[in-house]
């Protein structure tokens, strides 16, 4: 039961450019959403959250977005950058039996052409 | 400030072995998490602990288990090795139960 998807494997990107990363999930009671990064050799690191009570969230070249109602996230890279090239993670959060779980999406490539 | 590290970063063993993962939290992080993540897959939610106990667990056998130590540190242990344990662990330290996760490098555990 796959309750955080990413349809999509991977997406190539101009430098530049917008880059946009997609996350559905099928869970209303995930409170809280994040995406994450991960370099070849490296463990997932932190890039933005958002909460379920907002629609979007916003720091310096990344915006989260949050349609609660189409159980749909997403990830703007703006402009994006050939050090953005990774594997990006949406992970959802849900409290089950006073435990805090991260449900991970299977990741997207993401490629910044230079 | 110290991450969270993981030890070893690799390791082979065979069907039937035992293995310990070793992770040393963030300073000041009192929550551990161990994630299991197969090849083309997200990570998977193994367990949690909090202040030495467990405190929650995903779908996996009793064979995987773990320890967390009074300096927060904690250890993965997993019997009976079979092949499709071979993954890349992940530890994941939180300042608090409920706050985002930081992950250390991970160990890539092959099984043959």
């Amino acid at each position: 039961d796959q309750q955080v998807k990413q349809n999509s494997p991977s997406l190539s990107v101009q430098e530049g450019r917008i880059s946009i990363l997609n996350c559905d999930y099928t869970n209303s009671m995930f409170d809280y959403f994040l995406w994450y990064k991960k370099y070849p050799a490296e463990g997932p690191t932190f890039l933005i959250s958002i909460s379920s009570i907002k629609d979007k969230n916003e720091d310096g070249r990344f915006t989260v977005f949050l349609n609660k109602s189409a159980k749909h996230l997403s990830l703007h890279i703006v402009p994006s950058q050939p050090g953005d090239s990774a594997v990006y993670f949406c992970a959802a959060r849900k409290i089950t039996s006073g435990t805090y779980k991260y449900i991970f999406g299977t990741g997207t490539r993401l490629k910044v052409l230079a | 400030e110290t991450g969270v590290t993981q030890s070893p970063t690799h390791l082979i063993k065979t069907r039937g072995q035992q293995v310990t993962l070793r992770c040393s939290s963030q300073s000041g992080h009192n929550t551990v998490s161990w994630y299991q993540q197969a090849l083309g897959q997200g990570p998977q939610f193994i367990f949690q602990y909090y202040r030495e106990e467990e405190n929650g667990r995903g779908n996996f056998p009793p064979r995987f288990s773990g320890l967390q130590f009074p300096n927060y540190s904690s250890e993965l242990n997993v019997n009976a090795l079979e092949l499709d344990d071979s993954a890349l662990y992940l530890c994941a330290s939180s300042l608090k139960i409920n706050e985002k996760l930081f992950f250390g490098s991970g160990t890539q555990l092959s099984v043959l």
